[in-house]
């Protein structure tokens, strides 16, 4: 069965770094595209980044744009989230989604919390 | 950006009940919009895909509908499992974007 495993997560200073991991296995990880979307606590859900099955084609919301890179590793199934310059407002719990294609985030981990706090 | 505008924001209702949230798009994005229920710690769950397509092994008393800006999700009747909350998301276009979400309380 799919699964999506998110590990990274944790405290971190203002204006620090933090990289999210995402470990996928029950179906072919290079066929699919893939995102992050995030949750800050009590809110609704926001939209992160996007990255093609090859890597060649990402997006990113603009709040998060110079700050953090998306990225992926068909070899070992995994996706990357590289979060530098952290702000207080990046405090959310980050899910990793597969992207269905035509039927959205069909399958999601069960998200790892980021916060940024001094 | 494409704003999506959920109503209401919360709902209370019965057990049985039959209930219709509302999505609406900032501008047409034909029927590319999922919705998602959430509960409280967990993951968001696929429901619903291009608009009015049941994601498989979700129950049959949820419907959608709609195209261009204005969606809806219909259960027809609630059931105890139900109580949560719920997100449309337009995936026409880079940013993706969600609605504020729907909280769907016991009456």
């Amino acid at each position: 069965q799919v699964q999506l495993v998110e590990s990274g997560g944790g405290l971190v200073k203002p204006g620090g770094s933090l990289r999210l991991s995402c470990a996928a296995s029950g179906f072919t990880f290079s066929d699919h595209y893939m995102g992050w979307i995030r949750q800050a606590p009590g809110k609704g859900l926001e939209w992160v980044s996007y990255i093609s099955h090859s890597g060649f084609t990402i997006y990113y919301v603009d709040s998060v744009k110079g700050r953090f890179t998306i990225s992926r590793d068909n070899a070992e199934n995994s996706l990357y989230l590289q979060m530098n310059s952290l702000r207080a407002e990046d405090t959310a719990v980050y899910y990793c989604a597969r992207d269905g294609g035509y039927r959205s985030y069909d399958f999601w981990g069960q998200g790892t919390l980021v916060t940024v706090s001094s | 950006d494409i704003q999506m505008t959920q109503s209401p924001s919360t709902l209370s209702a019965s057990v049985g009940d039959r209930v219709t949230i509302t999505c609406r798009a900032s501008q047409s994005i034909s029927n590319w919009l999922a919705w998602y229920q959430q509960k409280p710690g967990k993951a968001p769950n696929l429901l619903i895909y291009k608009a009015s397509s049941l994601e498989s092994g979700v129950p049959s008393r949820f419907s959608g509908s709609g195209s261009g800006t204005e969606f809806t999700l219909t259960i027809s009747s609630l059931q105890p499992d139900d109580f949560a909350t719920y997100y449309c998301q337009q995936y026409n276009s880079y940013p993706y974007t969600f609605g504020q979400g729907t909280k769907l309380e016991i009456k």
